[in-house]
Order: structure tokens, then sequence, then C-alpha cells
């Protein structure tokens, strides 16, 4: 069945880098493009981007440029998160979400992963 | 950016019929999706492209509108679907999120 499958919460201080996992499984991953969707806490849902899995082309959404790096390790059908120079308000639980081609839905999601930014 | 406006709360009582609008800022064809989010879990889809039942989602939840305007019922609500539930757009750039409307049962 499809799968996608998140690394662990993860516990910085402010300044440091940190790198999310999201690793597919079901299907082939060239075939979906993979997005980022950030949720502080108690809050909404925000588009962060996505990466053609196929070229490895990111694109990320205004608010996220600079600090936020999409990447891939196609050979292992997993997408990558990594995030530098952390700040508070990048605490939130971050989701990869493979997107239906053709309609801009996101038919499966990680379970999530949990970053905390604190001193 | 296309702001999508959701309503932040309701209460109905199990078995009643319940619709949960969505108002884009600008038209989004039918380019509108709904999910399902439970505490401490990630988002669910539960209709795409305004009208379009997910695979493994019961018959209760349907969709409709078009352009700016876009409704979520479902019929009748069960106790089970107490959650968050949350419209996207995908016809514009960014993609954006409704705020979600918290669904309560009475």
């Amino acid at each position: 069945q499809i799968q996608l499958v998140q690394s662990g919460p993860e516990l910085k201080k402010p300044g440091e880098s940190v790198k999310i996992s999201c690793k597919a499984s079901g299907y082939t991953f060239t075939d979906y493009a993979m997005h980022w969707v950030k949720q502080a806490p108690g809050k909404g849902l925000k588009w962060m981007g996505w990466i053609n899995t196929y070229t490895g082309k990111p694109t990320y959404a205004d608010d996220f440029k600079g600090r936020f790096v999409f990447s891939l390790e196609a050979s292992a059908s997993t997408a990558n998160l990594q995030i530098s120079n952390l700040k508070n308000e990048d605490t939130a639980t971050y989701f990869c979400a493979r997107m239906i081609r053709a309609t801009g839905g996101f038919d499966y999601w990680g379970q999530g992963v949990m970053v905390t930014v604190s001193s | 950016d296309t702001v999508l406006t959701q309503s932040p709360a309701l209460a109905v009582s199990p078995g009643e019929r319940v619709s949960i609008s969505c108002r884009a800022s600008e038209g989004v064809n039918s380019y509108m999706h709904w999910y399902q989010q439970k505490p401490g879990q990630q988002p669910k889809l539960l209709i795409y492209k305004a009208s379009n039942l997910a695979s493994g989602v019961p018959a209760r939840f349907s969709g409709s509108g078009s352009g700016t305007d876009f409704t979520l019922t479902i019929d009748p609500v069960e106790a089970d679907d107490t959650a968050t539930y949350f419209c996207q757009q995908s016809w514009n750039d960014p993609r954006t999120f409704g705020g979600g409307t918290k669904l309560e049962l009475k």
C-alpha cells in the first residue's frame, strides 16, 4: 500500500539546522510531485512548496525562500526538507504530501514531524 | 495570494446534515479540495476538485461549488466526524488553505 513515512521528532536550538525525511513506498516515486506543508501548534496548514521528483527542481512559496531546502534521494524514494538557522517561529509540524496529478489535491500525507526550536 | 475563508466552528447533533463553507477571494475554477484532520493526525483527503469523492471516503461526504464558493456537506453526521475540516485551492499560486472549521458534536 502507498505510504509516506517521515523521520522522528526534533528538538533544536535557535540557529541550528534540521533535516527531515519523507520515505515513499508503494508507488513509483518519480511519478508524483512531493509537497511540504507546515502546521504551527494549534494553527492551520501552510503550503511551503514542492519538488519535482523527476527533475529534482524545487519551488518555494515566498515565505519559505532562503532558509528552506527541498531535496531528493531518488534512489531511496525519499524527499528531504532542510531548515537552516532555525528560529522559534519554525516550531511546527512539517508534513510531506503527494499531489494527485492534474488536480493538485494531496491524496497521501506523511504522519508529520514535530520540530521544536527552543533555547 | 488567494485567501480562503471558512467559519471557525460548527456544532451539530449526530444524524443531522451539516454544510461547511469555503469562500475564495478570487476564482479557483473547480480546483478546490477538502481535508479532515483529527488531533495529532495528518490531514486526510475527502473531496478533490470540488465534488469528487476520494478513495475510501464514505458517501456521507459530498462537495459542491465552483469559482469562489464551495461547500462540503456531511449527511448524516456521525460521532467519528468530530474533526477540523480544511479547504485548499490549487488553481492559483501559491496553493493556499482555509483556516479550518472545527466540527463539534452536541
